[in-house]
């Protein structure tokens, strides 16, 4: 069975300064990656997913992550964040040839960014 | 599109008390999963449904919780009777077909006293 592990439960910066969320998984095969976002009040929703292909994906909201096989890592990353992105990020895998069953999600991180 | 709906959206009952929850799944999806959502984790998945058949319910406690999606749309999660560590939110999502993204709905927020 898979897991998922987020190294960070807390993070909290200051806008403008750069973004990364470590996001580790544990399966014997190949998996499908995606990290999804739950702002205040609103729904999980999806912010960037990899398949195949290009190990650097770009998502919405100026978000990135970078798929390194060798680590079992799916980090996610941006440059400049801002007060608006204050949300809970959820970094999720599901084996290759589900794409998108059987979601196992990690623990969560929740970001907060001042203002 | 109209999202996923569910409802209620908070849920107080005392313990060996049953409680359901109903989840409208976006138009045209084929598929529906339940998951529960414990307090400081990830969501866990409980129940994937293709159409009004079970896929795979390997994580549901079946001695307490039960789900039917009886005519290939809505569905229901049941609890009977419930316990404190069943206190969660329980997310329902649904997606048009394989390889296409999950969308969430709302939730249902339940405390178990």
């Amino acid at each position: 069975a898979q897991s998922v592990s987020q190294h960070n439960h807390h993070v909290i910066l200051s806008e403008a300064a750069s973004l990364e969320l470590g996001c580790n998984y544990s399966y014997g095969g190949t998996v499908n990656l995606f990290w999804y976002v739950q702002y205040p009040g609103q729904h999980l929703q999806l912010l960037l997913k990899y398949f195949s292909g290009d190990p650097l994906v770009k998502g919405i909201k100026g978000f990135e992550a970078e798929f390194i096989k060798s680590k079992f890592s799916f980090n996610l990353r941006k440059p400049s964040v801002q007060w608006s992105d204050t949300a809970e990020y959820f970094c999720a895998v599901s084996p290759y040839n589900n794409a998108g069953n059987m979601l196992t999600f990690g623990g969560g991180t929740r970001l907060m960014v001042k203002p | 599109e109209a999202g996923v709906a569910q409802s209620p959206r908070y849920k107080i009952i005392e313990k060996r008390q049953s409680v359901a929850f109903w989840c409208n799944p976006i138009s045209g999806h084929a598929t529906l999963y339940w998951y529960q959502q414990i307090l400081g984790q990830g969501p866990k998945l409980l129940i994937q449904f293709q159409n009004n058949g079970v896929v795979d319910d390997s994580q549901l406690p079946k001695d307490r919780f039960s789900a039917e999606r009886l005519k290939g749309v809505d569905s229901t999660l049941k609890i009977q009777p419930a316990k404190l560590e069943d206190s969660a939110v329980y997310l329902c999502a649904s997606r048009r077909r394989l390889g296409e993204t999950q969308y969430f709905g709302p939730g249902t927020r339940l405390l178990v006293l």
